[in-house]
């Protein structure tokens, strides 16, 4: 089915270590995000990109990196995982260049623990 | 700064019973987009409703009910005769517009419903 798609489902690694969470969609949309959900905190906004070429923090974005390669992909890296970064992440995107009354299309999430 | 308030943090009922799930959002924008999500136990998000600030008709789509009040800054959400497919987690959220002009929503913590059989 079309929609977003994450990569990996699932990472284990140890403090200090780096990786890339993948994210691409084929809604040709504009808007992509990222959001990391933790127990009893609901989804917390990463950084997201309004359109191609732009970047934006979020609620939360220390400790992280964004890359928008394309129109169809946003990359979110941790240069050094923390296990506070242990958590579910999220990938979304929306159909105009702002959020503006569109809703999300979301990922079906990357569960990640740093050990 | 806006802030959305999901005060309940779990919900158990039985079967086949209603439901009403609050959410008190704050903002100082006139515009702005009102959403609910729902979390199944699978993990995955899906898109239930959109209202926008302008539009305060009640909306019903089957067992689901939606009722906005700009008096009371609330949007909340009804199941009536609940099914135990209807456990999950639900999001409130706010998107309204950010500096430069972009929205940026921003959830509640979530409800978790359990319907038991």
């Amino acid at each position: 089915n079309a929609g977003v798609t994450q990569t990996p489902k699932f990472q284990v690694l140890k403090t200090g270590q780096s990786m890339t969470l993948q994210c691409a969609q084929d809604m040709n949309h504009n808007s992509m995000y990222w959001y990391r959900q933790d127990p009893g905190m609901g989804l917390r906004l990463i950084y997201y990109s309004a359109s191609e070429g732009t970047t934006d923090k979020g609620e939360v974005p220390n400790g992280y990196n964004v890359s928008r390669l394309n129109k169809r992909e946003f990359s979110l890296r941790l240069e050094s995982a923390a296990p506070s970064q242990t958590s579910v992440y999220f990938c979304a995107s929306a159909p105009v260049e702002i959020f503006s009354n569109q809703p999300q299309h979301f990922g079906d999430g990357t569960r990640l623990s740093i050990l | 700064a806006q802030k959305v308030t999901q005060a309940q943090t779990e919900i158990s009922v039985v079967e086949k019973e209603d439901v009403t799930l609050d959410c008190v959002y704050e903002t100082r924008d006139t515009t702005y987009y009102l959403f609910w999500y729902k979390q199944p136990p699978s993990g995955e998000l899906v898109f239930l409703i959109r209202r926008n600030s302008f539009d305060e008709q009640n909306e019903i789509s089957g067992r689901y009910s939606w009722n906005f009040q700009k008096s009371t800054s609330s949007f909340n959400f009804t199941i009536t005769a609940s099914q135990v497919v209807d456990s999950a987690v639900y999001f409130c959220a706010l998107s309204e517009v950010a500096a430069g002009g972009s929205y940026i929503p921003t959830f509640g913590r979530g409800t978790s419903l359990i319907v038991h059989p």
